[in-house]
């Protein structure tokens, strides 16, 4: 059963960069089969999808966020990150790390618990 | 991106009773349709895959269908664990993007 865990900072202020890392138990980031994934939850805009890494490294971005967005993956650690940079009130958020998967079951979206990140003043 | 717009944004509903929730896309997306239910403080859970694809352990209560444009949630014979909001989400193209939700009430 692959789990997953976010973990970072609850509060980050105005301008700067949040980090997030999400860390990867029952499974492997190098296997080629998931697209490892980043959504947030806001009360005003909903959910909304961020962006993926595959295990090469190839990396997709929502156009919308793409210029202050990073995704990327630690081998070493089972691990992969969010960098979203020059943070703003509208960023606060639940964000979610997240699996997607197709297999034999079909398609799905395996998500973590979720970390409140505020932007401060 | 494509929008996804669901129907109603809440609902009122009692024990025992039956639901439909919609969700209509800007554009085709064939049946590339999932379906989550969010809890309080809660990551969504996915019920549905492939606009009519149950989810391993989703009661059968629970069903879904469309393709193209037009999608449904049916909740049969509501039980109080089901009273949460319900979202939908396309995944035929990137961006991926998730309806505004729905909130189901006990009435």
């Amino acid at each position: 059963q692959v789990q997953l865990l976010e973990s970072g900072p609850g509060l980050v202020k105005s301008s700067e960069t949040l980090s997030l890392t999400c860390t990867v138990s029952g499974g492997s980031v190098s296997s080629n089969s998931y697209y490892w994934t980043w959504i947030r939850q806001t009360p005003g805009k909903g959910l909304e999808w961020i962006g993926y890494i595959y295990f090469s490294g190839y990396t997709k971005y929502n156009p919308s966020l793409e210029s202050r967005v990073s995704i990327s993956v630690d081998t070493s650690k089972n691990q992969f990150s969010l960098k979203l940079s020059s943070m703003t009130a509208a960023d606060t958020a639940v964000y979610y790390c997240a699996r997607e998967v197709m297999d034999s079951s079909g398609w799905y979206l395996s998500w973590g618990q979720g970390s409140l990140v505020t932007v401060s003043s | 991106d494509i929008q996804m717009t669901q129907s109603p944004s809440s609902l009122s509903a009692s024990i025992g009773d039956r639901v439909t929730i919609t969700c209509r896309a800007s554009q085709v997306i064939s049946n590339y349709l999932a379906w989550y239910q969010q809890k309080p403080g809660k990551a969504p859970k996915s019920l549905i895959s492939a606009a009519s694809r149950l989810r391993s352990g989703v009661p059968s209560r629970f069903s879904g269908s469309g393709s193209g444009t037009d999608f449904t949630l049916t909740i049969s014979n509501l039980q109080p664990e089901d009273f949460a909001t319900y979202y939908c989400q396309q995944y035929n193209s990137y961006p991926y993007t998730f309806g505004q939700g729905t909130k189901l009430e006990i009435k």
